[in-house]
């Protein structure tokens, strides 16, 4: 069976400081994308970065990159130079391997808030 | 492009009754899919549908269905409305034209509240 797994409920960091959050993972894929999405307050799903398996280069946005490490399903995000507007829950997603299906196993989310 | 839009935005309903929800995909995009957002059992995918048809469906009774149109606008309806069917209801639309899973952009959702 897939699990998505963040086990940190909360974390806060300081404005314009570096953050990191976890997430692990379990499928018997071997070609698959993994997603961090963010949902402020307004509740809008946002997508922060996306990770295509097979690419051993970890992806990043701006001041925002992953760390990922496929061995060990480990895909972790970091969040550089924080700011307030990156207060939000912060949800790491897999999509179930049905083919052609786009149905993404989310995880139980990381509340972040930046402290000012 | 405009992005995926839901409406209503907000809903309330007492038991029993029916509610339906649309939403508008991206231009373009195929795929449209469909989450419930709950304070207890968090995301959870109901179903998606990919050129008028459901691909897949996830684990949900049969009082949730849905369908969608030749535009690609997608509509989910609720039947015989429960408390516990109160929840955010997001939309997510995907170009899905490799075949396999794709990235997934979200509506704005709709609060539905079962009184």
């Amino acid at each position: 069976a897939q699990t998505v797994t963040q086990s940190q409920p909360e974390m806060s960091v300081q404005e314009a400081e570096t953050v990191t959050l976890s997430c692990t993972y379990d499928t018997s894929e071997n070609n698959y994308y993994l997603f961090w999405y963010k949902q402020p307050p307004s509740r809008q799903m946002i997508l922060v970065i996306r990770q295509e398996a097979y690419k051993q280069q970890n992806a990043t946005e701006n001041r925002f990159s992953v760390n990922f490490q496929k061995a060990a399903k480990s895909f972790s995000l970091k969040i550089s130079d924080s700011q307030l507007g990156d207060t939000a829950m912060y949800f790491c997603a897999f999509p179930l391997p049905l083919t052609g299906a786009n149905n993404l196993f989310f995880g139980t989310g990381t509340r972040l808030t930046v402290i000012p | 492009k405009a992005g995926v839009t839901q409406t209503p935005r907000y809903l309330i309903k007492t038991r029993g009754q029916q509610v339906t929800l649309s939403c508008s995909p991206i231009s373009g995009h195929r795929s449209v899919s469909w989450y419930q957002q709950t304070p207890g059992q968090g995301l959870q995918f109901l179903f998606e549908y990919f050129s008028e048809t459901q691909r897949n469906k996830g684990n949900f009774p049969g009082r949730f269905s849905g369908r969608q149109f030749s535009n690609s606008r997608s509509e989910m309806n609720v039947s015989t409305l429960e408390l516990g069917d109160s929840a955010l209801y997001l939309c997510a639309s995907s170009l899905a034209t490799s075949g396999r899973a794709d990235t997934q952009y979200f509506g704005p959702g709709t609060r539905l509240t079962v009184l």
